[in-house]
């Protein structure tokens, strides 16, 4: 079975550009979760979809903003990058949307701003 | 002061050596995650426990929910075993909760 799949692998954007990131879950996990890693630092929560709806955000941005398709996978937009963007951007997927439900992760977006 | 603190933040060890990573936590959470991440980023789940004690192999993970204190061991360590190590928090059912990671590294 594949895992989570995640695209591009990497990328590197000016500021003021915008990007998408996109994220593939395990077949049938409907629950799908961005998180952004700096370098050196744990991830830190974006955003939480399951069933196509946002059920959760973390302290981010409006230039910040995902959706999930009805295939359950999910794309991340960022608007006017700043050089502070640059980071890991990490997907994981699970079966549902509680947090008893472990979380597989993507390899992730390593996204660059210059 | 994170919600999610873990020590140490760097570990060198020689092969064979028992090792202990701790993770304090000050939120109130309904599940906690030792994750693996490799060079590279890709990060793999290891345990996921709410309660007690796990063992997988030669890694073990255990929680004090009263204590709001975890621990991940890993023994007869091999150099295979270099990675950054990660406690996780579930915030509530949508928000994990991630400390700052334990780099560690084995030497043969």
């Amino acid at each position: 079975d594949a895992g989570v799949t995640q695209s591009p692998t990497h990328l590197i954007k000016t500021r003021g550009q915008h990007v998408t990131l996109r994220c593939s879950p395990i077949s049938g996990h409907k629950s799908v979760s961005w998180y952004q890693q700096v370098l050196g630092q744990g991830p830190q929560f974006i955003f939480q979809y399951y069933e196509k709806e946002e059920r959760g955000r973390g302290n981010f941005p409006d230039r910040f903003s995902a959706r999930q398709f009805p295939n359950y996978s999910s794309e991340l937009n960022v608007n006017a990058l700043l050089l502070g963007d640059s980071a890991l951007y990490l997907c994981a997927s699970s079966l549902v949307r509680t947090g008893h439900n472990e979380q597989f992760f993507g390899p992730g977006t390593r996204l660059t701003v210059l | 002061k994170n919600e999610v603190e873990q020590s140490p933040q760097n570990l060198t060890a020689q092969e064979g050596e028992f090792i202990t990573i701790n993770c304090s936590y000050s939120v109130g959470i309904s599940a906690l995650h030792w994750l693996q991440q490799h060079p590279g980023g890709g990060i793999v789940s290891l345990f996921m426990l709410s309660s007690g004690k796990k063992k997988h192999g030669r890694l073990i993970a255990t929680i004090n929910i009263q204590e709001k204190h975890s621990s991940l061991h890993i023994t007869a360590s091999h150099p295979r075993d270099s990675a950054v190590y990660i406690c996780a928090c579930w915030e509530g059912a949508q928000k994990l909760v991630f400390g700052q990671g334990t780099r560690l590294t084995i030497n043969p």
